[in-house]
């Protein structure tokens, strides 16, 4: 089954105590992003990948850091994670950039910094 | 002003009835995509449009590109079509292939 696959689903935790939320998906897509999602805001772009080592900053990258050195993974890590981190976060992929396919997304991962 | 702008932010509808979303954005778009997202659930792609109008079982989603304009519409809603809808829009001259989200419309359906 084509899927775009979160970890954890859920994780509350402290200021400062470096996390990582792991994204794989099967699909051997190009394009994969991260969102956040917080209330009245909407979903934003944190940092996205075109490519396995190429990688860019969204609308809200500060306090993120991405790599992508396979295809199918995109961590999301947060060095020293504050309390404004606390959101849910959604890691999507598309087959490529601007492709005419929508963009699959993962079942979200809630994170509550404390 | 935001971009993509949605109404109603919030709508409930009895069983049967027929729902209307719209969808206005301010800039060029090379497309527009529909997203559905359940409470405590992931988002699904609805539809993704450029032009025209796209059917899909019960649902409907329809674009005016000169008027900057889209809608989704249900037919014989269900409670289970109770959900999140979120219009984005792939702006033209963004890098990067960035969607620019509304920020939803949390729709009710009451059996």
């Amino acid at each position: 089954e084509a899927q775009v696959t979160q970890n954890p689903r859920y994780l509350i935790t402290v200021t400062g105590k470096k996390l990582t939320v792991t994204c794989s998906q099967n699909m051997n897509h190009e394009y994969m992003s991260w969102y956040r999602q917080d209330p009245g805001l909407g979903l934003r772009q944190i940092y996205y990948s075109m490519n396995v080592e190429v990688t860019d900053k969204g609308d809200v990258p500060e306090g993120y850091k991405v790599s992508r050195k396979e295809k199918r993974n995109f961590p999301l890590i947060l060095e020293s994670p504050s309390p404004n981190q606390t959101s849910l976060y959604f890691c999507a992929s598309r087959v490529r950039q601007n492709s005419n396919q929508p963009q699959h997304f993962g079942d979200g991962t809630r994170l509550s910094i404390l | 002003k935001n971009e993509v702008e949605q109404s109603p932010q919030n709508l409930t509808a009895q069983e049967g009835e027929f729902i209307t979303i719209n969808c206005s954005y301010s800039v060029g778009i090379s497309a527009l995509h529909w997203l559905q997202q359940h409470p405590g659930g992931g988002i699904v792609s609805l539809f993704m449009l450029s032009s025209g109008k796209k059917k899909h079982g019960r649902l409907i989603a329809t674009i005016n590109i000169q008027e900057k304009h889209s809608s989704l519409h249900i037919t014989a809603s269900h409670p289970r079509d109770s959900a999140v809808y979120i219009c984005a829009v792939s702006p033209k001259k963004s890098s990067g292939d960035k969607l620019t989200f509304g920020t939803g419309t949390r729709l009710a359906v009451r059996p």
